[in-house]
């Protein structure tokens, strides 16, 4: 299964866009980028994935890049709710890593 | 729409004793999955099942057991219960498309979980 390298926290101020990183390497062409996040007590959230073009949504934008050897997670505006553990996932099976420890200051 | 729906949302066992953890998935959705959340970790992947065939294993004891039935509905069986398996026992369910060309495009839907302590 492809692996992914996450920074294990990163820290944010209120209403600033964070930018979240995600390494993957040894992806496969198949391979989804899922993002998901989990707050403090519950399941985890989708929040979005992509293949190769780059995504958005409500929540988010994935950027992928062109070799798609990395991603990252985009929040344009950074609030109190947000604060999070992240994770970046390949494929279908989720092999969820330590994901980044997501802190807003507000 | 109710979304992934877990029972017990809590559950006190002893050593050696045997649980079963219940999963309804969202409306529509075929695969079920099931992962143990210890704390301080991410989800670990446990089973995978689609249309009542399991799909996937992670590397769990046979003392994990799951099943499915036809109403996509599904139950986590664990035997012989041990401390180190106190943890958060997450569900999740999807709705599987074949995209051509790409493979497997599934996005998965968590419930909130039971938190399975063992004493």
């Amino acid at each position: 299964d492809a692996k992914t390298t996450q920074p294990n926290s990163m820290e944010s101020n209120e209403e600033e866009p964070v930018h979240l990183p995600c390494n993957h390497s040894t992806i496969s062409g198949t391979d989804y980028i899922h993002w998901y996040r989990q707050l403090p007590s519950q399941g985890p959230e989708y929040v979005i994935h992509g293949l190769t073009s780059n995504v958005n949504n409500r929540m988010a934008s994935l950027a992928i890049a062109e070799d798609r050897k990395s991603s990252t997670l985009i929040l344009h505006r950074a609030t109190l709710r947000d604060a999070a553990v992240y994770y970046c996932i390949l494929g279908g099976k989720l092999i969820f890593g330590q994901g980044t420890e997501l802190s807003v200051k507000p | 729409d109710a979304g992934v729906t877990q029972s017990p949302t809590h559950l006190i066992k002893t050593r050696g004793q045997h649980v079963t953890l219940r999963c309804s998935p969202i409306s529509g959705h075929k695969s079920v999955s099931w992962y143990q959340q210890v704390l301080g970790q991410g989800p670990q992947f446990i089973f995978q099942y689609y249309e009542k065939e399991e799909r996937g294993r992670g590397n769990f004891p046979d003392r994990f057991s799951a099943r499915q039935f036809p109403n996509y509905s599904s139950e986590l069986n664990v035997n012989a219960l041990l401390l180190g398996d106190s943890a958060l026992y997450l569900c999740a369910s999807s709705f599987n498309v074949w995209v051509t060309g790409q493979g497997w495009e599934e996005t998965q839907y968590f419930g909130p979980g039971t938190r399975l302590l063992v004493l």
